[in-house]
């Protein structure tokens, strides 16, 4: 059984650091690319940022560059989402999502919830 | 990177059919068959319900499917059904930015 559990959410003040990790199971996680999609309470989904099955290719929503990064290591079946000078703008869930082979997504994580507030 | 245009809402009664649309630009939907949908009820996770344009992954109900025609895609939900009251988000793979966006969202409501 495919599934992705994220942590590391929680309550940080605006200019503050987290850090998400979304450990995988039921796959092959090396094999495939990682994806973070946020959804601020009550309105749509977004795209954050995505790494590829070897993490040597990275995508970053425009929103975000420059302050996020993500890094995978394919030996603990982790990935993570290193997240500096957070913003209210950034409260929202943040889900883990697996690569479907077609800019799809075939598995979500729950989500872990961020809240960037003073 | 605008976000795919959904009509916020649409509905329809039980066993009717609704088409939901999705549309973008020849540099995104029209021009990959790339597009995906997604359903989400309230509190819960996304599930992908059309991949590919048209792809229905295997579990998904047969009354779902997915259609292209130029810039738009379409969602269409036949023989309606209560549960499928639901918000659903169409999604496409976007040339000049190498990634995805997200439609804003449907939400569905069944009389």
């Amino acid at each position: 059984e495919v599934q992705l559990v994220e942590s590391g959410g929680g309550l940080v003040q605006p200019g503050g650091s987290l850090r998400l990790s979304c450990a995988a199971s039921g796959f092959t996680f090396s094999s495939h690319a990682i994806h973070w999609v946020r959804q601020a309470p009550g309105k749509g989904l977004q795209y954050v940022s995505a790494i590829n099955d070897n993490g040597q290719s990275t995508y970053y929503v425009d929103s975000v560059k420059g302050r996020f990064t993500i890094s995978r290591d394919n030996s603990k079946n982790t990935v993570f989402l290193q997240m500096g000078s957070l913003r209210p703008e950034d409260t929202a869930i943040y889900h883990c999502v697996k690569d479907g082979g077609s800019w799809d997504f075939d598995y979500w994580g729950l989500g872990t919830l961020v809240t960037v507030s003073s | 990177q605008s976000a795919l245009t959904q009509p916020a809402s649409v509905s329809g009664s039980p066993g009717q059919s609704i088409t939901i649309s999705c549309t973008g630009s020849s540099s995104d939907v029209g021009g990959y068959n790339l597009v995906s949908w997604y359903q989400q009820y309230p509190g819960k996770v996304p599930k992908l319900m059309i991949s590919e344009d048209n792809k229905r992954p295997s579990g998904v109900s047969y009354r779902f499917s997915g259609s292209k025609s130029g810039n738009t895609a379409s969602l269409t939900i036949s023989g309606l059904q209560a549960e499928d009251e639901a918000d659903y988000y169409c999604c496409s793979y976007v040339r000049s930015i190498k990634s995805v966006v997200f439609g804003g969202g449907t939400k569905l409501t069944v009389l």
